[in-house]
């Protein structure tokens, strides 16, 4: 059973340019959080979708940044016209369907790099 | 070597020792507590969780200790490896929003 799969695994990008980043999440599970990891902190939460839904997006900046987890297909995350600023990693989690609190398996993460 | 109670930001541990790695969390609501271990390049992989209605829970190696009185959360590590070299993380949530700490960074001594 594969875990969480994403790609690309680093992303290159010049100041204006799109970035997507893609999430595959684990056999079976339906729900995709994405995380914003900067140089030596946590991972900071940005958004929880389900399958063609965004249950949570309070912690994506309200300007260049989407995502959305369609019906067929991995979950992706769409930051445009980039900023030095999103130079980050960007961590996909995902978990299994249920109403208790399951835990969130991550994946490798994507680590996008501004110039 | 170990630290009890106060969170540092590095650790640095003698090969068979045992590691204490401490994580103080803020919200009383949370309810739900995870450890997650990074290693560089690498994304956060699950160790050991604990619920509220537990203050103890041991997995292989590893024990989780949780004290809600005072909000916070420890990690034993018993007969440290070269392979525990990494940055380890405490995660709350009261829904499904992980909050992490700030990291501990262990270096296991040869």
């Amino acid at each position: 059973n594969a875990g969480v799969m994403q790609n690309p695994r680093h992303l290159v990008r010049r100041r204006g340019q799109e970035a997507r980043l893609r999430c595959s999440p684990m056999k079976g599970h339906s729900h995709v959080y994405w995380y914003r990891q900067l140089p030596e902190e946590g991972l900071k939460f940005m958004v929880y979708l389900q399958k063609e839904n965004i249950i949570d997006e309070s912690g994506m900046p309200k300007e260049r940044f989407s995502a959305e987890f369609p019906k067929e297909g991995p979950s992706i995350l769409r930051i445009q016209q980039v900023v030095r600023g999103d130079s980050a990693a960007y961590f996909c989690a995902s978990s299994p369907p249920g109403t208790k609190k399951e835990t969130q398996y991550f994946g490798p993460g994507t680590r996008l790099l501004v110039l | 070597g170990e630290s009890v109670g106060l969170h540092l930001p590095t650790l640095s541990v003698q090969e068979g020792d045992n590691s204490i790695i401490n994580c103080a969390y803020s919200n009383s609501a949370s309810d739900y507590f995870i450890w997650y271990k990074q290693e560089s390049g690498k994304g956060p992989q699950f160790i050991i969780d604990i619920r509220s209605n537990m203050d103890k829970r041991q997995g292989q190696r590893v024990t989780v200790l949780l004290n809600k009185t005072v909000k916070h959360l420890s990690l034993q590590i018993a007969a440290t490896q070269p392979g525990d070299s990494a940055v380890y993380f405490c995660a709350e949530t009261p829904d499904y929003k992980l909050s992490f700490g700030a990291g501990t960074t262990v270096t296991v001594r040869a």
